[in-house]
């Protein structure tokens, strides 16, 4: 069976220093991948989705990048936090050609 | 392009209450749809999904949804509530179309049982 793992879980950090966030993936091959924000009181934003190695689309332009260095790794990076990237952040993997997403735990992000 | 919305951002029942939680979709082409829970601190779990197959979908924990084409609806019920259903549930729509696979989530509607 396939499963998700994303870390840390919650990560405490201050404004204008760096970040990274992994997800990875087991048990499949080749899956689509998504990075999304949850911030209180506005829902999912998809941020990034990528199909394969070094493949990253950007839904919305923003402060943070993503980067798929291997097939079932996927890293969400700023290189200066500010206090709106506070949130929820969810990876997901789908089975291409997509039937529904399946979610990562989460990893709570406070920038202070 | 796909839109979702979910009908009351809040809903509270009754412990063995019928739970309906409401979901009305947009799609330029012919949707999947699909119901998440999220409880706190944790990420979304699939419950169920439509996916062109039966109009009558059955997901786990005794949620089921309908899906009506003429009323452009996805709305997600189960019988009888239990406590431990109380968390956030999520509507989406694949956008379709592509092989990526992306749904567009509805607001989520919050749902409370009462003993």
């Amino acid at each position: 069976s396939q499963t998700i793992h994303q870390w840390p879980a919650t990560l405490v950090q201050p404004v204008g220093s760096p970040l990274s966030l992994e997800c990875t993936v087991e048990g499949t091959s080749n899956p689509n991948l998504y990075w999304y924000r949850q911030a209180a009181g506005r829902g999912l934003q998809l941020l990034f989705y990528s199909v394969g190695i070094g493949q990253i689309s950007s839904e919305v332009p923003q402060n943070l990048s993503a980067s798929r260095p291997q097939d079932r790794q996927f890293i969400l990076s700023s290189k200066k936090l500010l206090l709106s990237d506070s949130g929820f952040y969810l990876c997901a993997w789908s089975p291409p050609p997509g039937r529904g997403e399946y979610f990562g735990p989460g990893t709570r992000l406070l920038v202070l | 392009a796909q839109s979702v919305t979910q009908l009351g951002s809040h809903v509270s029942v009754s412990e063995g209450a019928l739970v309906l939680l409401r979901c009305n979709y947009s799609s330029s082409v012919p949707p999947y749809l699909f119901w998440y829970v999220q409880y706190p601190n944790q990420g979304l779990q699939l419950l169920l999904k439509y996916t062109s197959a039966a109009t009558l979908v059955k997901g786990i924990n005794g949620f089921e949804a309908e899906f009506k084409k003429s009323e452009t609806s996805f709305h997600l019920t189960k019988p009888s509530a239990h406590m431990s259903d109380a968390a956030e549930y999520f509507c989406a729509v694949n956008r379709g179309g592509t092989s990526y696979g992306k749904l567009t989530f509805g607001q989520g509607t919050i749902l409370t049982v009462h003993p």
